[in-house]
């Protein structure tokens, strides 16, 4: 139990194009879900915390017109970068806690890996 | 401000021999402590956790934590480690009780030398 999944889990794009990548809780509902930075050999950033059906929650010096949240369903949240750039590549890293149980940890997805040209 | 420390870079060690990940913790308040594993290009995966009750605290794959308050410790431990143990080791503590936000030390290497 306590799958999370991420999609895609890698993804190469243009400067100037936008990317979304879905996290998704497989087999419980996600009452709030985070993302998370990773470069390499360093522990990970948080960037934002969502809720479902609230705006999400960014942590100070990350741009929430640039990385934008939706958390739409208690199974689904989306992660876009608009405008990507270089400097914007990195590993992206959702997690999920599950709601239904009360537990205070999170589940992680497996990653996605975007690379910016 | 809710943190934790893992003072070590990386921790090498052979295989058979105990495995020992060391992190500390500064919180106001009673610690919510966790500690996940990485691998190469995944996510992260839970190990256990520590909210209350018995200070030592068993989870997957054999690994064991025992929570210290009086040295605000939460080490990570394994009787005898494997190759496959090698990984990236993250400590985590709740810094906010309406979401359970975690904080992440900085992480530790784990060599397992065959």
């Amino acid at each position: 139990g306590a799958v999370v999944s991420q999609h895609p889990s890698w993804v190469i794009c243009k400067s100037g194009t936008s990317v979304k990548i879905e996290c998704r809780s497989l087999d419980f509902q996600a009452t709030t879900m985070f993302w998370y930075r990773q470069f390499p050999k360093q522990s990970l950033m948080l960037m934002a915390t969502s809720n479902e059906g609230s705006k999400a929650t960014y942590e100070q010096g990350v741009e929430k017109d640039k990385f934008l949240i939706n958390h739409a369903s208690l199974t689904l949240s989306t992660l876009t970068v608009t405008s990507a750039h270089p400097e914007d590549s990195s590993f992206y890293i959702c997690s999920a806690r599950d709601g239904g149980t009360g537990g205070y940890e999170q589940y992680f997805g497996p990653g996605t890996r975007l690379t910016v040209t | 401000a809710q943190s934790v420390a893992q003072p070590e870079d990386q921790v090498n060690v052979a295989e058979g021999n105990p495995l020992t990940v060391k992190c500390t913790y500064s919180v106001s308040g009673n610690p919510y402590l966790f500690w996940y594993v990485q691998y190469p290009n995944r996510g992260l995966q839970f190990l256990l956790k520590y909210i209350t009750g018995d200070n030592l605290v068993k989870g997957s794959y054999g690994f064991e934590a025992e929570f210290n308050k009086s040295q605000t410790s939460f080490h990570l431990k394994k009787p005898s480690a494997l190759v496959s143990d090698s990984a990236l080791y993250f400590c985590a503590v709740r810094v906010s009780y309406g979401n359970n936000r975690l904080a992440f030390g900085k992480g530790n290497q784990v060599v397992v030398i065959p």
